[in-house]
């Protein structure tokens, strides 16, 4: 079964940082796209950041350029989102996904549970 | 803020046939494929249609998807208790350098 598992969510001041972990069990992720896909309180999905499979291609939500960051070690088998200077804006919770991606299509077809990010002093 | 516009509700009774439609522009519907996400309370969304009209393995053949231009629809023909959740549309959109866009979600409700 294919697993993705959230980490480092928590509580930050605004202006402060934060790291979030993805590790998946069940795949290879160096064969996928991988994203992060926020969800503020009472709204909808928010697609935040991508990459490729050899993180030569890096996508991002205009809102979040420049401040966040997306890697991958895929000897972990792992992804990442490291987030400074946030905002309460950023306050959601955070899912990891697994993408296929192709010519004219791109989904999310396996998601993380999520973690939670809190921005408030 | 989102570049897909989904009414913001739906309902039916158990049985009926519920359709929602997914509006959107020439660089996300009008020029990739669309995808459907359900997401049940307190839970993470779910791939329901990916490719406009493909179904993953154990999603229900009542649900269905259809693409026309830069539309697409998502129906769910005999209606049950358990369809009721947020259900978004999405796309990759080829605008500014690129994104993932999802719809502005339409709540399902079974009376």
């Amino acid at each position: 079964e294919v697993q993705l598992v959230e980490s480092g969510g928590g509580w930050v001041q605004p202006g402060g940082s934060l790291r979030l972990s993805c590790a998946a069990s069940g795949v290879t992720l160096s064969n996928y796209w991988m994203s992060w896909v926020r969800q503020a309180p009472g709204k909808g999905p928010e697609w935040v950041a991508n990459m490729n499979q050899d993180g030569g291609k890096k996508y991002f939500l205009a809102s979040v350029k420049g401040r966040f960051t997306i890697s991958r070690d895929n000897t972990k088998n792992s992804l990442y989102l490291q987030m400074n200077n946030l905002s309460a804006d950023d306050t959601a919770v955070y899912y990891c996904t697994r993408d296929v991606q192709g010519d004219y299509l791109y989904y999310m077809d396996v998601w993380g549970k999520g973690t939670r990010v809190t921005v408030s002093s | 803020q989102s570049v897909l516009t989904q009414p913001p509700s739906a309902s039916g009774t158990p049985g009926q046939r519920v359709t929602i439609s997914c509006s959107g522009s020439r660089s996300n519907i009008g020029t990739n494929t669309v995808n459907w996400f359900q997401q049940l309370p307190g839970t993470a969304p779910k791939l329901l249609i990916y490719i406009n009209n493909q179904r993953p393995s154990g999603v229900p053949d009542r649900f269905s998807g259809s693409k026309s231009g830069t539309s697409a629809s998502l129906a769910i023909s005999g209606l049950q208790s358990e369809d009721e959740a947020d259900y978004y549309c999405a796309a990759w959109d080829d605008s500014l350098n690129g994104f993932y866009v999802f719809g502005t979600g339409t709540k399902v409700t079974v009376l």
